[in-house]
């Protein structure tokens, strides 16, 4: 069974708009951590956000920001004002054990 | 800022043929970690690494795949006899104590193509 969901296999979002990318997990540890990466052309993975289980507040960090929904165990990744820089591969992830599980990725396309 | 590097940022190499993938994690990092990614396709759990040993690995790291920390600064990956489906990126990461709240910090990757 799928541990991480990611609903949108491709978006296209005009320049300057807010974007949210979905996301689902499922787990039964009560404690547990969520990531999103950014993965550009070039192929690296870029660290975005990270959102604790326990954290009381949504994670934000500059223009992105966490909707953690615990009770339906959703983990949106929600960009403003995005840039034509924001063209990418979005993946999101959770911490199991040692090791980190990936979705299979959203491929956010902005539009000038 | 302190990153994670790797060598080579590409590789080809002929089926059957041993390569070896390298690594260089963040310094005070205990944790150390391979995943790949076939073109296209989700990023996937290899093996994780602490303490000299193995601690975690997928089924995808079957016997011909060993991990080895040789000195005080190198992880490396190597595959003994490359198949076509082994043609993938391959990231190396790197965390501080681990522990539910401790990222990884992924390199840039090793493109590894068989031919």
């Amino acid at each position: 069974a799928q541990k991480i969901t990611q609903t949108q296999p491709g978006m296209f979002v005009q320049e300057k708009e807010a974007v949210t990318l979905d996301c689902t997990y499922d787990t039964s540890d009560p404690s547990y951590g969520l990531f999103w990466y950014k993965q550009p052309s070039s192929g690296e993975m870029i660290f975005l956000i990270y959102q604790g289980s326990y954290d009381q507040q949504n994670a934000t960090e500059g223009r992105y920001s966490l909707n953690f929904q615990k009770a339906r165990k959703s983990a949106n990744l929600v960009i403003s004002a995005s840039q034509l820089g924001d063209s990418a591969m979005y993946f999101c992830a959770m911490r199991e054990g040692d090791k980190i599980i990936f979705g299979k990725g959203t491929r956010l396309h902005i539009l000038p | 800022e302190p990153e994670v590097t790797q060598t080579p940022s590409h590789q080809v190499t002929q089926m059957g043929q041993e390569v070896i993938l390298r690594c260089v994690p963040i310094s005070n990092h205990l944790y150390f970690y391979w995943y790949r990614q076939i073109l296209g396709q989700k990023v996937e759990f290899l093996v994780s690494f602490y303490n000299n040993e193995i601690s975690e690995k997928s089924e995808i790291f079957d016997d011909q795949f060993s991990v080895e920390r040789p000195d005080g600064s190198n992880f490396t990956l190597k595959i003994r006899s490359t198949k076509l489906e082994d043609s993938a990126m391959y990231f190396c990461a790197s965390s501080a104590p681990s522990g539910i709240y401790n990222e990884q910090f992924f390199g840039p990757g090793t493109r590894l193509t068989v031919l």
